[in-house]
């Protein structure tokens, strides 16, 4: 089966830099994405790391290491509109789109 | 706007009643999920249509039941829900590849909030 860990709650300051951790177990592994999703609304696409390393989007970066199983998104500039949830999420290869998400971890950005 | 529509947005329903909720894509993709998300805990994949055909079922009760008319529309029917199905019940699409294998991004709706009563 798969599992994925992150904490469930984070405070930052506005204009700090955070760091959101994710480790996971799967079956098998094709790639760790990230999601946000605010109060009411829909989970939005962040990112996808399908190889070691840093990828980055604007103030938003995701990082991979697949032997160690874990990865994190970073957040930086934190802005108040960041207070969120986010998700990590494995795809692997037990069948079509077999994504599992992750607890979440609540974001609260505070003055 | 997410290019996934769900409606209705909230539903009470009592124990003995049945309803539908409906979700509609306008991305063009070719696969479309049901997820329902409870309180503190992970989003948990109920259902997966890919080209029209459920590829995948995870052990959900069989009083859900999904339809998938076309590769734009689904619907998952409610008849004699329990009040621990109450949660928020997320459609979503994403574009499956001629490998089988998906894009790395699922689109999400709004969900629609179900309380059981």
């Amino acid at each position: 089966g798969q599992s994925l860990e992150q904490p469930s709650e984070v405070t930052a300051v506005e204009g700090a830099i955070v760091q959101i951790n994710c480790t996971y177990q799967t079956s098998g592994f094709y790639g760790l994405s990230w999601y946000q999703q605010h109060d009411g609304g829909a989970p939005t696409f962040l990112s996808y790391n399908a190889l070691d390393g840093l990828e980055e989007t604007g103030r938003f970066s995701s990082f991979l290491s697949r032997s160690d199983s874990y990865g994190y998104l970073l957040l930086q500039e934190l802005q108040m509109k960041d207070s969120a949830s986010y998700f990590c999420a494995v795809r692997d290869s037990g069948g079509y789109q077999k994504v599992t998400f992750g607890t979440g971890t609540k974001l609260q950005v505070i003055p | 706007e997410t290019g996934v529509t769900q409606t209705p947005r909230h539903l009470v329903m009592g124990m003995t009643n049945k309803k539908s909720l409906k979700c509609e894509q306008h991305l063009g993709h070719n696969a479309m999920y049901w997820y329902k998300q409870s309180a503190k805990k992970p989003l948990e994949l109920m259902f997966v249509y890919s080209l029209e055909e459920r590829v995948e079922n995870n052990s959900v009760p069989s009083r859900f039941s999904p339809e998938c008319p076309n590769s734009s529309h689904l619907f998952l029917h409610l008849h004699t829900l329990q009040p621990e199905d109450s949660a928020l019940y997320l459609c979503a699409s994403s574009q499956v590849q001629e490998t089988g294998i998906s894009g790395n991004t699922i689109y999400f709706g709004e969900g629609s909030w179900l309380t059981v009563v």
